[in-house]
């Protein structure tokens, strides 16, 4: 099945600094790759997503990037906010067992 | 207007008893998911409903059993709670079936056993 590895585990970034979390995953037919925020006692929220079909994508202060040939992607936070700090999980959709796999998390601090 | 909702948000009782957790959504979605997230918060899928017919069941202990009355409803039942099945339970939906659609929590039960 598919085994998705989320790297750093922790993460602490000055105010206004970008943030850059890197996840890599196994299986050369997962198609979709969401990432979502967790803040502490809440749900995990989509915050963005990309399809294997394309390489880039940008919503205002975050982006994500995949490299299907290298089996990995990325997400991108830039200038931080302090609202920004929460745990940060990636996705793929193996194609086994049409479901998600989740990375272990990110958690992201944010430092005014 | 929660989307998806789960109740109950907070579930505290003894090993040994039997509780139900119950998750509606008004999406209008048509699969639903049951996740466990640990003490160190992985997120693990469980179960997954199409249109009520069950389509994913993971390495799940029998004590859990999950009921889908209608697409919009998936409930889970665990018997026999043990030390160990204490987390946070979090049902989510997404539109249609398919390992690339997008999918919506709830708020999450945390369930806490004594």
């Amino acid at each position: 099945g598919e085994n998705v590895e989320q790297h750093p585990s922790t993460l602490s970034v000055q105010e206004g600094d970008s943030a850059v979390i890197k996840c890599t995953y196994s299986d050369s037919a997962s198609n979709y790759f969401p990432w979502y925020k967790q803040e502490l006692g809440k749900r995990p929220q989509l915050i963005i997503d990309i399809r294997s079909n394309v390489g880039e994508k940008k919503d205002q202060r975050i982006a994500v990037t995949l490299n299907k040939t290298a089996k990995h992607f990325s997400l991108h936070i830039t200038e931080t906010q302090p609202e920004d700090s929460a745990v940060y999980f990636c996705a793929a959709s193996g194609a086994a067992g049409n479901k998600l796999t989740f990375g272990g998390g990110t958690r992201v601090l944010v430092k005014p | 207007d929660t989307a998806v909702s789960q109740t109950p948000k907070y579930l505290v009782t003894q090993m040994g008893n039997d509780k139900s957790i119950k998750c509606e959504q008004n999406l209008g979605h048509d699969t639903m998911y049951w996740y466990k997230q640990d003490s160190k918060k992985f997120l693990k899928i469980m179960f997954s409903y199409n249109n009520k017919e069950l389509i994913i069941n993971e390495t799940v202990p029998n004590r859990f059993s999950p009921k889908s009355p209608d697409k919009a409803h998936l409930n889970l039942h665990i018997n026999s709670l043990e030390l160990g099945d204490s987390a946070v339970y979090f049902c989510a939906s997404s539109q249609r079936q398919g390992r690339d659609q997008p999918q919506h929590f709830g708020d999450g039960t945390r369930l806490s056993i004594l």
